[in-house]
C-alpha cells in the first residue's frame, strides 16, 4: 500500500462548473501522475509532476490544470467541465528509483 | 517513439484453461516492461514486471519473459481461475525530454473466466 488518496471518489456536476480533484500521498515519494480512463482508449496520461511546482503535459491536457505546492498533495482542475471530461480518474505515483508506479482507487466523474 | 500494442479482447475462457495475452513494444535502448492487473471498480495494481533482457516476471501464477529478440513481454497463466477475471495491462518504461519516468500503456485486454 503506498498511501495513496483520492477524494472525491464519485462526484456529479454540471457543464460548464469548476471540478477540483484531490490526489494525496503519505510516503514523500517524487512522482505523481494524472490518468483518465475511458473505454476503449485504455488509460491515458492527462498531466505529470516530478516535484513540487515541477509539472508537466500529458497527451489530454486540454481542458485540465494542475498543481503541486506540496509534495504530498496533487490537484487536478477541470476549469470548465464538458461532458467529454466524463471519465474515471486515477491518480498515481512513482517510486524512487523506479519505473513503477502505483495506483489511488479512484474518482468517477459524471459531467451533466 | 516508444509503444506498446498489446492483443484486443474479451478474452473468455473456461476455469483452469491456459492463457497469454499477447504484448509486443517498439522502444529505444533497453526500456522497462510492466504488466498491471485491474479487477472490477478498482484501480491497477503492478502483477509483474521485467527490467532486462531475457529477464523473467512472475507473480501470482502469471508469468511473462522480457524477449529482446521479438520485442515481446506476453503474459501467460497456466491455469486461470475465476477470481483472475480483470482487464490486464502492458506498460513500457519511457523518458520525457527532460528524463522524467512515464510509462507507456497498452489499451488494456479484459478477461472473463467462467466456472
Amino acid at each position: 500500500d503506498a498511501g495513496i488518496t483520492q477524494s472525491p471518489r464519485h462526484k456529479v456536476t454540471e457543464t460548464g462548473t469548476p471540478v477540483t480533484l484531490r490526489c494525496h500521498q503519505t510516503e514523500n515519494h517524487r512522482y505523481m501522475y494524472w490518468y483518465r480512463q475511458d473505454p476503449g482508449h485504455g488509460l491515458r496520461l492527462i498531466h505529470y509532476s516530478y516535484g513540487v511546482k515541477d509539472t508537466d503535459k500529458g497527451e489530454v491536457s486540454d481542458g485540465y490544470s494542475v498543481s503541486r505546492s506540496k509534495t504530498e498533495d496533487f490537484l487536478l482542475t477541470l476549469e470548465s467541465a464538458t461532458s467529454s471530461q466524463t471519465s474515471v480518474y486515477f491518480c498515481a505515483i512513482g517510486l524512487k528509483g523506479s519505473y513503477e508506479q502505483y495506483f489511488g482507487p479512484g474518482t468517477r466523474l459524471t459531467v451533466t | 517513439g516508444n509503444s506498446v500494442t498489446q492483443m484486443e479482447g474479451p478474452v473468455t475462457l473456461s476455469e483452469e484453461a491456459f492463457l497469454t495475452i499477447n504484448c509486443t513494444y517498439t522502444a529505444t535502448g533497453y526500456p522497462s516492461l510492466f504488466w498491471y492487473v485491474q479487477y472490477p471498480g478498482e484501480g491497477l495494481q503492478l502483477l509483474l514486471k521485467a527490467t532486462k533482457a531475457d529477464d523473467k516476471g512472475s507473480n501470482k501464477g502469471f508469468e511473462a519473459t522480457y524477449r529482446k529478440e521479438t520485442t515481446s513481454f506476453h503474459l501467460e497463466k497456466g491455469s486461470v481461475q475465476v477470481s483472475d477475471s480483470a482487464v490486464y495491462f502492458c506498460a513500457l518504461s519511457d523518458l520525457d525530454a527532460g528524463n522524467n519516468r512515464k510509462l507507456i500503456w497498452g489499451l488494456g485486454t479484459s478477461l472473463a473466466v467462467n466456472p
